[in-house]
């Protein structure tokens, strides 16, 4: 049963447009959320992160918005480019127990020029 | 720059054979981990350190054995190698304890079992 969910498998937008990624969890000990970023034969790396009392964090074209009564978080990437298209994950964690992160399944983003 | 680096990129094994993954961090962080990445699955946790000489186990830890006997270096081990263990391979490293510290992994090892 996992605990993280990404639904959307893949998602396809077109260049300079908004890309949504959406992500559920149903732990509600879950406090911390991640978004890392994979490139073909390259490992994650740390895109941004939100802790559970805030409810928006943004770094450039990146926000991630939190609806912790949802237990659901979206990354928005505005605008979108081409270099963005990759498999994006969704992590969470219960920042008392550590760095034990569990990640969802990933959506595979395709930006068209 | 933290670097987390595996020793091979690609890596094909018999059925039976025993798999050393080799993994080095060189920003003397204190957790390393191991995970595999399938496809629908995400990453999964296989063993993770927070100290020289010490193991935690994750979620998927059947078939596995790790060792770490340096700060820098966490070698994941499969025993008697099988084709349900073909995947990706992740290393990662972070800092300290702290839930909210960055995980750095490496470039992964994609490992074929026949």
């Amino acid at each position: 049963d996992q605990q993280v969910k990404q639904n959307s498998p893949s998602l396809s937008v077109q260049e300079g447009r908004i890309s949504i990624l959406n992500c559920d969890y149903t732990n509600s000990m879950f406090d911390y959320f991640l978004w890392y970023k994979k490139y073909p034969a390259e490992g994650p790396t740390f895109l941004i992160s939100i802790s559970s009392i805030k409810d928006k964090n943004e770094d450039g074209r990146f926000t991630v918005f939190l609806n912790k009564s949802a237990k659901h978080l979206s990354l928005h990437i505005v605008p979108s480019q081409p270099g963005d298209s990759a498999v994006y994950f969704c992590a969470a964690s219960a920042r008392n127990y550590g760095q034990n992160f569990v990640f969802g399944p990933g959506t595979r983003l395709s930006v068209l020029p | 720059d933290v670097k987390v680096t595996q020793s091979s990129r690609y890596l094909v094994k018999r059925t039976g054979e025993k798999v050393f993954l080799e993994c080095v961090q060189d920003m003397d962080h204190e957790n390393m981990f191991w995970y595999r990445q399938d496809p629908g699955l995400g990453l999964r946790l296989i063993y993770f350190s927070y100290d020289v000489k010490m193991k935690e186990k994750g979620d998927i830890p059947e078939g596995y054995s790790v060792s770490r006997e340096k700060k820098e270096r966490f070698s994941l081990i499969l025993e008697s190698a099988s084709t349900n263990q073909t995947s990706m391979y992740l290393c990662a490293s972070s800092l300290s304890k702290r839930g909210t510290d960055t995980q750095y992994f490496g470039p992964g090892t994609r490992l074929t079992v026949l």
